[in-house]
Order: structure tokens, then C-alpha cells, then sequence
């Protein structure tokens, strides 16, 4: 079955630096994926969507990259503040190319940017 | 701030109990997802409602079961608690039709289970 794993379960970082959030997949091939933030208590939030043809997408102070070969998204703050401190996950469709709702998460990262 | 609203925010049961938990769609949205998060977790996958019907479900047991209304909100029924049904339980909302799976999350339901 597929599997998602997120680099780490916390990542820590100082202001104003870039925070790089890693995603791998395994055993299939989505067609695209996204990320979410989600803060404590709260549901979680969409961020990005990335095609499997798109090498990068960017918006604002995010970037997230797409390496189907390395089967891996990478997911960039640059600039980094505070009120970025959040989880942030991975989430690529159950399916491969599923337009049904269904997706499948990773557990998170939890970042957290000191000033 | 998504239009998905549910409720209650928080629950506490015993074992054995029965929960129904209930979410409000986005304007304009038909289509309604529901997932359980563990602690530490990221969300699973319950089930979907489309037109009043389920399609699509996760790898969760029979106890669990829903509905969708007319105006496309949505219960999350759970029968028979057990103290590993514990969790932070989302609605979800999209539109059917659209090209990707993009889902407005509500804020949750936080159920526990003594």
C-alpha cells in the first residue's frame, strides 16, 4: 500500500532563515499533491496543490518542488517567521489521480521558528 | 477562515455510547469528507458524501456511518465507542467536479472516550 513520510516530526529554525519540509512517497506515483497548514485545534488549512508536470510552484514566501523520480516533494518558507510555527502536511490523492475527495495524509511536521 | 462549520466542538463519552457529530458545508459545495485525527497523527480517511450518498470509505469499521442532506450537510455517526475512536474528527468540503481534491476543512470535533 502507499505510504507518506514527512522528514521529521519537528524541525526548528531561527527567523528570517528558510525552513525545508521534505515529503516521500512510496509504492505509487500521484499525479499531484498538496500541502496543508494546521495549527492546534484547528482543521487544516490548504497551502499549495504541485503537479506531477510542474517542477515548482510558488506562492508568496512558499515554494514547493516535485521530483517524481526521487518520489519526494520539497516544501520551502523562506523568510521565516514566527507566526509560520504551525504543522504542515503532506497530502497527495489516495489514487493516483483520484479527483474523489480522498486524500491521504502524512503525519505532519511541526515546525517552529524562534525569533 | 473556510465556510465549513461542525459541531459540538467538544465531546466526552464512555464506552459503549453512541456519538453523532455534525458539519455544515461550504457555500456551493456538494461534496462532504470526513476524517479522524489521532494525536500526533495526520487525518484518515472515513468516508465521503456526494448526493446524498456514501462514496467512497477509508478503512474504518460498519460503526461508523453518516448521512448528507439535501443542503449538503453531513452527520458522522459512531456507535458502539471504543476508547481508540479518541480523536479530533474533521469535516471536509469540496466541489465535485472541480479537477483536484482540494479540501475546506471546519475547525473539528474533539471526541473522547472514557
Amino acid at each position: 500500500s502507499q505510504k507518506i513520510e514527512q522528514n521529521s516530526e519537528a524541525l526548528n529554525i531561527q527567523e528570517g532563515k528558510t525552513a525545508t519540509l521534505t515529503c516521500n512517497y512510496t509504492n505509487y506515483s500521484p499525479a499531484y499533491l498538496q500541502w496543508y497548514r494546521q495549527d492546534p485545534g484547528r482543521g487544516p488549512v490548504f497551502l499549495l496543490l504541485i503537479r506531477e508536470n510542474e517542477k515548482e510552484k510558488r506562492k508568496e514566501r512558499l515554494k514547493v518542488t516535485f521530483d517524481t523520480t526521487l518520489k519526494q516533494s520539497l516544501f520551502h518558507i523562506t523568510a521565516s517567521q514566527p507566526a509560520d510555527s504551525a504543522t504542515y502536511l503532506c497530502a497527495p490523492p489516495a489514487d493516483r489521480g483520484s479527483t474523489l475527495g480522498r486524500l491521504y495524509f502524512g503525519r505532519g511536521t511541526q515546525l517552529t521558528v524562534w525569533p | 477562515e473556510t465556510g465549513v462549520t461542525q459541531s459540538p466542538t467538544h465531546l466526552i463519552k464512555t464506552r459503549g455510547q453512541q456519538v453523532t457529530l455534525r458539519c455544515s458545508s461550504q457555500s456551493g459545495h456538494n461534496t462532504v469528507s470526513w476524517y479522524q485525527q489521532a494525536l500526533g497523527q495526520g487525518p484518515q480517511f472515513i468516508f465521503q458524501y456526494y448526493r446524498e450518498e456514501e462514496n467512497g470509505r477509508g478503512n474504518f469499521p460498519p460503526r461508523f456511518s453518516g448521512l448528507q442532506f439535501p443542503n449538503y450537510s453531513s452527520e458522522l455517526n459512531v456507535n458502539a465507542l471504543e476508547l481508540d475512536d479518541s480523536a479530533l474528527y474533521l469535516c471536509a468540503s469540496s466541489s465535485r467536479g472541480a479537477s483536484t481534491d482540494t479540501q475546506y476543512f471546519g475547525p473539528g470535533t474533539r471526541l473522547t472516550v472514557l
